[in-house]
């Protein structure tokens, strides 16, 4: 049981085009919605998170969008570079994020950008 | 620096031989996890523990042992190791709360 659908599974840019990444939850007690990044070889670190009180965040060239009535949210890389093909995964948690608990990945989206 | 040590980082052994990969952290974090990685499942919880001597199940916890005996470490432990347990596992801590994870460098395991 997948709480966390990701979208595509993989996406190919061209540099300076924007990557879009999409994820759907459907637990309705999730509310802190982190993404991270992944490079070949290394563990994830994070990326950029967003609670469900703003609807949208953004951090340089990343910006999450959050609807929460669709229960969706998306990363958008504007400007994409070589240097953000990576690994991307979106997860969900409860409790804004202070659960020690479970913390639900999406299936992970593979970005490469070409130069 | 901070970071968080698996070992070993690469693994082949045979069905039933026992084996255990070790996490270390060394931010004094009290919350640290094992997930797995499998291509198109993303990553999955296998146990988390939220302080010493606390452990509890993720979500595909079958075949695996964890202990927290101290702070800082929290071992993977296979008993009986299977094919199906061929995976890339990550170990991760966290301060409080498990949105805003740091993730160990992964320990690639083949069984043959």
């Amino acid at each position: 049981q997948q709480q966390v659908k990701q979208s595509p599974q993989s996406l190919i840019v061209q540099k300076g085009g924007i990557s879009i990444i999409n994820c759907a939850y459907e637990n309705t007690a999730f509310d802190y919605f982190p993404w991270y990044q992944q490079f070949p070889g290394k563990g994830p670190a994070l990326l950029i998170a967003i609670r469900p009180d703003v609807s949208e965040k953004k951090e340089g060239r990343f910006t999450i969008s959050f609807n929460k009535s669709a229960k969706q949210f998306s990363l958008h890389i504007m400007d994409s570079q070589p240097g953000d093909s990576a690994t991307y995964f979106c997860a969900a948690t409860p409790d804004g994020g202070t659960s020690y608990g479970k913390l639900t990945f999406g299936q992970g989206t593979i970005l490469t950008v070409h130069p | 620096e901070a970071q968080v040590t698996q070992n070993p980082r690469y693994l082949i052994t045979v069905t039933g031989k026992k084996l255990t990969v070790t996490c270390s952290q060394n931010m004094n974090h009290e919350y640290m996890s094992w997930y797995r990685q499998d291509p198109g499942l993303g990553l999955r919880q296998i146990y988390y523990s939220m302080n010493v001597e606390v452990t509890d199940k993720g979500d595909v916890p079958e075949g695996y042992k964890v202990s927290r005996k101290e702070k800082r470490n929290f071992p993977l432990i296979l008993e009986s190791p299977s094919p199906n347990q061929t995976s890339l596992y990550f170990c991760a801590s966290a301060l409080q709360g498990a949105g805003e994870l740091f993730f160990g460098e992964g320990s690639r395991l083949t069984v043959l």
